[in-house]
């Protein structure tokens, strides 16, 4: 079946970038997505980028996809405190079969 | 649009108690979504509903939870009866399938269960 995989844990200082790395297995993913959880909340969507395109950008975030190694990663320049929280990269077909990752905890050290 | 609401936000019961879960989904959605979270198995798709028909329960851990979508606008997770192990987040999820980026899931803020 389907899987997506991404590292657990992610330390960054504050004011540099990091990077949020994510594998899937699926080749037929039509969409792609990250989430952000903070602590006690729910997943909040963070950006989607689909199949076809290789990179989108929306201001701190920049998310490359590179479909033939089935590589997602996320970008966010400047990182600041606020941005400590779980990152969940998913993945989907036509909106179902949605798959999760077990989540990168990124932590912002100051 | 309010987003997605769940209730009870949190929820402690004893064991062997029935616990009922509530979730409205974001009005023109047709796709309602139930996950589980713990720490040990991190997020898991328990049921997903398309136009109030359950589409998956393979998720579903075993004949205690049920799930029902009686309208387009509600839906309830219910555990009968509860134990221990099923203390979670659960957290309700809602998605328009048929059009593009709509097809992204907008989630609640979860119910905490603790079941004693």
């Amino acid at each position: 079946g389907e899987d997506v995989e991404q590292s657990l844990f992610l330390s960054v200082r504050e004011g540099d970038s990091s990077v949020i790395n994510c594998t899937y297995t699926d080749s037929s993913s039509t969409y792609l997505y990250w989430y952000k959880q903070e602590p006690g909340a729910g997943l909040q969507l963070l950006t989607y980028i689909f199949s076809n395109m290789d990179m989108k950008q929306d201001q701190r975030l920049t998310v490359l996809l590179n479909k033939k190694d089935k590589h997602l990663s996320l970008r966010i320049a400047d990182t600041q405190t606020g941005d400590s929280a779980i990152y969940f990269c998913a993945e989907s077909i036509l909106g179902q079969n949605f798959v999760f990752g077990p989540g990168t905890r990124l932590s912002v050290l100051p | 649009d309010a987003g997605v609401i769940q209730s009870p936000r949190h929820e402690v019961t004893e064991m062997g108690q029935e616990v009922t879960l509530r979730c409205k989904p974001i009005s023109g959605h047709n796709s309602l979504f139930w996950y589980r979270q713990t720490m040990m198995r991190g997020l898991e798709l328990l049921i997903y509903f398309n136009n109030n028909v359950p589409i998956d329960d393979s998720g579903m851990p075993e004949d205690r939870f049920s799930a029902k979508m009686p309208n387009a606008s509600f839906s309830t997770l219910k555990i009968q009866p509860s134990e221990p192990r099923d203390s979670a987040v659960y957290f309700c999820a809602s998605s328009f399938i048929g059009g593009g980026a709509e097809e992204t899931q907008y989630f609640g803020p979860g119910t905490r269960l603790l079941v004693l």
